[in-house]
């Protein structure tokens, strides 16, 4: 079964700085990998994903994650974060079986941006 | 509808009582998904269907947990006698059958057992 770890439960940030969130996953076989944002009050959205192709994957609003193969990671960026993002960010792997799906989330790392 | 909706928005009930948590996906959506999100958590995979069928219901922590589809869009998740140890938020997510497909998923239904 895969797994999906974040390194960071709770990140402060002051608007402007760069922004990384780490996420390693473990799964033997063929994943496919997303982040999702889920904003105060508001439900899970996706932010970015990555199936096949460029390992480095560009989603809305600024955010771009890279997937590194040999060391099962796919972390997420963003150069410099606005007030705005202030969110929890879920990092998601699903591993194809029975011809389906399965998606398996990470913990979720909150973000807090200061202005 | 535009989105996944999910109804009720919030429910508290007593412990030993029966609940049922609705999920209408989008349309055309035949892939249907329920969700357990618990404080401090990242959602967990509780069951899934294809059409009417539960392709897999793997993720059902028990007996008391069943979900039905019987038409192929609206989907019922049913706890009986909920414990304390289910108040959780339950999300629902649907997508096209493909594998690359996104799941999008609706608002949730806190649910809180007294």
């Amino acid at each position: 079964a895969q797994s999906v770890s974040q390194h960071n439960h709770h990140v402060i940030l002051s608007e402007a700085a760069s922004l990384e969130l780490g996420c390693n996953y473990s799964y033997g076989g063929t994943v496919n990998l997303f982040w999702y944002v889920q904003y105060p009050g508001q439900h899970l959205q996706l932010l970015l994903k990555y199936f096949s192709g460029d390992p480095l994957v560009k989603g809305i609003k600024g955010f771009e994650a890279e997937f590194i193969k040999s060391k099962f990671s796919f972390n997420l960026r963003k150069p410099s974060v606005q007030w705005s993002d202030t969110a929890e960010y879920f990092c998601a792997v699903t591993a194809i079986s029975g011809g389906y799906q399965k998606v398996t989330f990470g913990t979720g790392t909150k973000l807090q941006v200061i202005p | 509808g535009a989105g996944v909706s999910q109804t009720p928005s919030n429910k508290v009930t007593e412990k030993g009582k029966y609940v049922e948590l609705r999920c209408d996906p989008i349309s055309g959506h035949t892939a249907l998904y329920w969700y357990r999100q618990s404080l401090g958590q990242g959602p967990e995979f509780l069951i899934y269907f294809q059409g009417t069928g539960a392709a897999d219901d793997s993720g059902l922590p028990n007996d008391r947990f069943f979900a039905v589809r019987p038409e192929g869009s609206v989907s019922t998740l049913k706890i009986q006698r909920t414990e304390r140890g289910d108040s959780a938020v339950y999300l629902c997510a649907s997508s096209s059958p493909g594998l690359t497909d996104t799941q999008y998923f609706g608002p949730g239904t806190r649910l809180t057992v007294l």
